[in-house]
């Protein structure tokens, strides 16, 4: 299966900041999907992306598919403390996840 | 089931014991992962099912995995002869089609 990776490994953010986590692939896909783990929780389906640029927005929450499909970030603006967890991108088929982003929120 | 419904949720076994984790998906979902998720780390994928069948079994880690999947619903995640390295939460998700996946709560494996 594709191989995503994701950067950075870390994002520890204070509250009311935006920041930025992205999934790269070698390789062309034709979906990549989003989901976002809590704290001693399970990973839950944020979002899916299937169209060359397209961008979609979750409230603060926005998530952009490359050109070329080959990469993707998501932004998230005005953090809030229920944004902590780790984010996790997902290539089709078999899932292959990336490492994800574990983000930590200073109040 | 309105979700993925995984059992037991916490399991501590002793060493060399066999454990059986089960994963009963959302009705419907054809397509059924299994993944391990080790303390702070990533998704390692285990198996996949499609109806009954499991065409990729690649990510089973040694021979002591084992899964099966029956009337394209319930799924048994069995491990023989457990070891510590074994330890982990072990998550099952299912899909309906092309769109997103439902994760379990997750079976948390303890070996001592």
């Amino acid at each position: 299966g594709q191989q995503v990776m994701q950067i950075p490994q870390y994002q520890h953010v204070q509250e009311g900041e935006d920041f930025t986590t992205y999934c790269n692939s070698s390789t062309t896909l034709s979906n990549i999907q989003w989901y976002k783990q809590r704290p001693g929780g399970h990973p839950v389906f944020l979002i899916q992306l299937v169209k060359s640029g397209e961008v979609k927005k979750q409230k603060r929450l926005t998530f952009q598919f490359g050109e070329a499909k080959k990469n993707s970030s998501l932004h998230i603006t005005a953090t809030q403390t229920t944004d902590v967890g780790t984010y996790f991108c997902a290539g089709p088929g078999k899932l292959s996840f990336g490492a994800g982003t574990t983000v930590t929120v200073r109040a | 089931g309105a979700g993925v419904s995984q059992s037991p949720s916490n399991k501590v076994t002793e060493k060399g014991k066999d454990v059986e984790l089960r994963c009963d998906p959302i009705s419907g979902h054809t397509a059924l992962y299994w993944y391990r998720q080790s303390l702070g780390q990533g998704l390692e994928f285990l198996i996949y099912f499609q109806g009954n069948s499991a065409p990729d079994k690649s990510g089973l880690p040694s021979d002591r995995f084992s899964a099966e999947r029956t009337g394209g619903s319930v799924s048994t995640l069995t491990i023989q002869r457990t070891q510590q390295e074994d330890s982990a939460v072990y998550l099952c998700a299912s899909k309906p089609g092309t769109y997103g996946y439902t994760f379990g709560s997750g079976t948390r494996l303890t070996v001592v």
